[in-house]
Parts: structure tokens; C-alpha cells; sequence
């Protein structure tokens, strides 16, 4: 079992470039999340999808944020422009029923 | 919105005591999680327990689950320096698929 892959580890992009964040959630699992960690503000979650469909994005903070699932083993998140206050950790998580199995994370810093 | 409300917000102990966490919650839940984060690293799950079971353990690892406080507590026993990292209790409401909600997390510090 290879775990919940995200590319890239790091990213460091200028402000106002276009951020694409890249997750393989664990085989057989129909529900993936994407959140957002900083200090201020702990673990966010900004969307969820069940069975590739997304349920809840009440949490994708504005317009310049979105994210598809265009199959079960893939699942983006992008942002553009990107702005400095963007900058955080961002996890994908993936389950089956409980519990969720987290990848190590994209730390994005926005100059 | 946060759901979990950890206590204490830090925890700093020697090696070889135990440790003890709480998490208070407002809404019904249909259970509750707690999950350990190592630095520069994802979430792990560490333990489940449902709305109807009051305690539960792993290992070293003892959960209790008060449903008419809304609270929780996970006991770290013979705490070693591994155990260094921030725990993350989580809520699993009653209506929404797997989704959960995360605490702000204690981080604890196991002084060797």
C-alpha cells in the first residue's frame, strides 16, 4: 500500500502564478479531502469528494481556488492567481467509511 | 468551523510519564478520532471511538468518550521521546459522509 501521493513536496511560485496541487488517494478508498494547515488557522478543510463527486466546498476560501476529481485515483487543487496569504501546507486525505489516511503535504509558499 | 477543542494547547513532560489530552466538542457526533502528527509529515490515525462506546484502548493508547460532557480524553502511558508530536482530535458528525472536523491539536513534548 503506497499511501496518499502528493506532488510537488514544495512549491515556491511567485505571486499571481497559477498553482496546481496533485493527489493519488490509496486504491479503493471514494472519498478524498483536500485541507490547508497554517499556524493561525490549524487544519482547514476546503473540499471533499465522494465517489469522484464533490459534496462540501463551503470551505474553498474564494473563487481563485478550485479542485476536480476527474477519476478515483487522481484529484487536483488549483489556485490562480496565487497571493502571498495563500502560502500554507496543503494535505489530501483519502477514506473508505473512517479513518482518513493523510499524504506528507505540499508546502506552498507564494512570494 | 472547529468542532474539537483540545486542552492543553501545549504539553511539555519527562520520559516515562503519561500523558493526557482532552477534547471538548458542542454538536452530536457519530464518533471521534484522534490523530498524531509528526513534524513536516501528514496526519496518522491513531484511534476511533463511536458514539456509543465510553472507552477504548491501543497499546499505550487509552481514549474515553463522554457523550453528555462532549468531551474526550487520550492517555499516553510510559510516554518515550517518539511520542514528541501534535495530536489532533476530530469529530465525525451523524449526517455527512466521512467527513470530519479537526481540533486545533496539543503538541506535546517528551523530554528524554
Amino acid at each position: 500500500d503506497a499511501g496518499v501521493i502528493q506532488s510537488p513536496r514544495h512549491e515556491v511560485t511567485e505571486m499571481g502564478q497559477e498553482v496546481t496541487l496533485r493527489c493519488k488517494p490509496i486504491s479503493g478508498h471514494n472519498s478524498l479531502f483536500w485541507y490547508r494547515q497554517t499556524m493561525m488557522r490549524g487544519l482547514e478543510l476546503l473540499i471533499y469528494f465522494n465517489n469522484n463527486v464533490p459534496i462540501d466546498d463551503s470551505g474553498m476560501p474564494e473563487d481563485r481556488f478550485s479542485a476536480k476529481m476527474p477519476n478515483a485515483s487522481f484529484s487536483t487543487l488549483k489556485i490562480q492567481p496565487s497571493e502571498p496569504r495563500d502560502s500554507a501546507v496543503y494535505f489530501c486525505a483519502s477514506s473508505f467509511d473512517q479513518p482518513q489516511h493523510f499524504g506528507d503535504g505540499t508546502r506552498l509558499s507564494i512570494l | 468551523s472547529q468542532q474539537g477543542e483540545e486542552d492543553p494547547q501545549a504539553l511539555s513532560i519527562q520520559e516515562g510519564e503519561n500523558a493526557t489530552m482532552n477534547c471538548s466538542y458542542k454538536t452530536s457526533i457519530n464518533n471521534l478520532q484522534w490523530y498524531r502528527q509528526n513534524s513536516g509529515r501528514g496526519l496518522v490515525h491513531l484511534i476511533l471511538i463511536r458514539s456509543n462506546e465510553r472507552e477504548k484502548h491501543s497499546g499505550r493508547l487509552r481514549v474515553t468518550l463522554d457523550t453528555s460532557k462532549k468531551s474526550s480524553s487520550l492517555l499516553i502511558t510510559a510516554s518515550r521521546a517518539a511520542d514528541t508530536a501534535s495530536y489532533f482530535c476530530a469529530t465525525g458528525e451523524k449526517t455527512s459522509y466521512d467527513k470530519v472536523i479537526f481540533g486545533p491539536g496539543t503538541s506535546l513534548s517528551v523530554i528524554p
